[in-house]
Order: structure tokens, then C-alpha cells, then sequence
């Protein structure tokens, strides 16, 4: 079946970076696009942007321009994203989700990955 | 950006009780450009329901989903103990994709 496994928790201090995987199985990497959303405790998801693993194209939400990259090795199906200059608002738990194109719905999510930010 | 409001915060019902949700859109995101999921306690999101009406698989048929426009409203005709859980929605029609606070549906 289809899965998005994400790596494991991090506790991060601020001004570091963070790269996150998603591997996926069950599915042809190539052909559906793969978004990342974070959530904060108590909030609604945060859509973050989106990789395109056959072109390696990439959009990214306006507020994270210049401080995510989103990458992929299609030779062993995972998608990464990385976040620079973290600061303790980044607390969250970040996830990978499947996307049919740029736009649309996520269907299925990884297990979320917790980066904690604190010093 | 769009911005999703939903109500109410929290729905406090028994089991075989509907639950109706309604989500509110700050301006058009069109017909079908809505998505709702369900996320219990230490898991991810679960798609419910896509495009305002269809259902996603393997999503019982007692959820159901409605509206176009700024209103929309995910119903459950009859709650079951694995119903109780958070429920977002989430816009597409313009992006940034963006999601709603979430309703609780609770025990009561």
C-alpha cells in the first residue's frame, strides 16, 4: 500500500538548520507530487511547498522563500526538505503529503517528523 | 490568502447523534475546491472528503460533504466511538492552500 515514511524527531537550536526525509513506497515516486506541511500543537496544518520528484521543480510558500529546499533522490524514492535559521516558532511537527499536481488535496500523509527548536 | 473559519470550535455529542461542521471561507474558493480530514490524537491527517463531495477511499458513506462558494458543512449522519476526533478543511481553489482551525468533536 501507499506510504510516506519520515524520519525520525530533532531537537535543534536556534539559527541551525534542519532536513527532514520522506521515503515512499507503494507507488511510482515520479508521478504525483509531494507537498510538506508543518503543524503546530493546537493549530490547523501550514502548507510549506511542494516538489515535483520527476522534474525536480519546486514552489514554496511566500513566507518560506529563502529558508526551505526542497530536494529529492529519485533513486531511492525520498523527498527532503530542509529549514534554515530556525527560530523557536518552528516548534512543530512537520509532515510530507501526497499531491496529485501543484495544487489539490493531500492524500496519504508520512507520520509527521517533531524539530524542536530550543536553546 | 484564503482564510478558513469553522464551527463550531468544539461539538460535544454521544454516539448515534449527527454531527453537522461548517466551514467558512473568506472568499470563493469555488465549487469544489474543498477538502476535509480527520486527525485523531498522535496521528496525521486522514483525507475524508475532496473536490466538496467525494469521498475518499475507504471512508464510510455515513460522512458526507457539502457547499460551494464560502459555505461549506461535513456532516456525520450517525457518530461512531472511532468518529470522535478533530476535523479540518482545506481550501485549493487559490494558492496558497490553506486550512481551517479545526472542529473537536467530542464525547459528551
Amino acid at each position: 500500500q501507499v506510504q510516506l515514511v519520515q524520519s525520525g524527531a530533532e531537537v535543534k537550536k536556534p539559527g541551525a538548520s534542519v532536513k527532514v526525509s520522506c521515503k515512499i513506497s507503494g507507488y511510482n515516486f515520479r508521478n504525483y507530487h509531494l507537498h510538506w506541511l508543518r503543524q503546530a500543537p493546537g493549530h490547523g496544518p501550514e502548507w510549506m511547498g511542494w516538489i515535483n520528484p520527476d522534474t525536480g521543480d519546486s514552489k514554496y510558500a511566500q513566507r518560506f522563500q529563502g529558508r526551505v529546499t526542497m530536494t529529492r533522490d529519485t533513486s531511492i524514492s525520498t523527498a527532503f526538505m530542509e529549514v534554515y535559521g530556525l527560530i523557536s516558532n518552528d516548534t512543530a511537527l512537520y509532515y510530507c503529503a501526497r499531491g496529485i499536481t501543484g495544487v489539490g488535496w493531500f492524500d496519504p500523509w508520512g507520520q509527521g517528523t517533531l524539530v524542536t527548536v530550543s536553546s | 490568502e484564503i482564510v478558513l473559519t469553522q464551527s463550531p470550535g468544539t461539538l460535544s455529542l454521544s454516539p448515534g447523534e449527527r454531527a453537522t461542521l461548517s466551514c467558512r471561507a473568506s472568499q470563493s474558493v469555488g465549487s469544489t475546491y474543498l477538502a476535509w480530514y480527520q486527525q485523531k490524537p498522535g496521528q496525521a491527517p486522514r483525507l475524508i472528503t475532496y473536490g466538496a463531495s467525494k469521498r475518499s477511499t475507504g471512508i464510510p458513506d455515513r460522512f458526507s460533504a457539502s457547499g460551494s462558494g464560502t459555505e461549506f458543512i461535513l456532516t456525520i449522519s450517525r457518530l461512531e466511538p472511532e468518529d470522535f476526533a478533530v476535523y479540518f478543511c482545506q481550501q485549493y481553489g487559490l494558492s496558497p492552500p490553506t486550512f481551517g482551525p479545526g472542529t473537536k468533536v467530542d464525547l459528551k
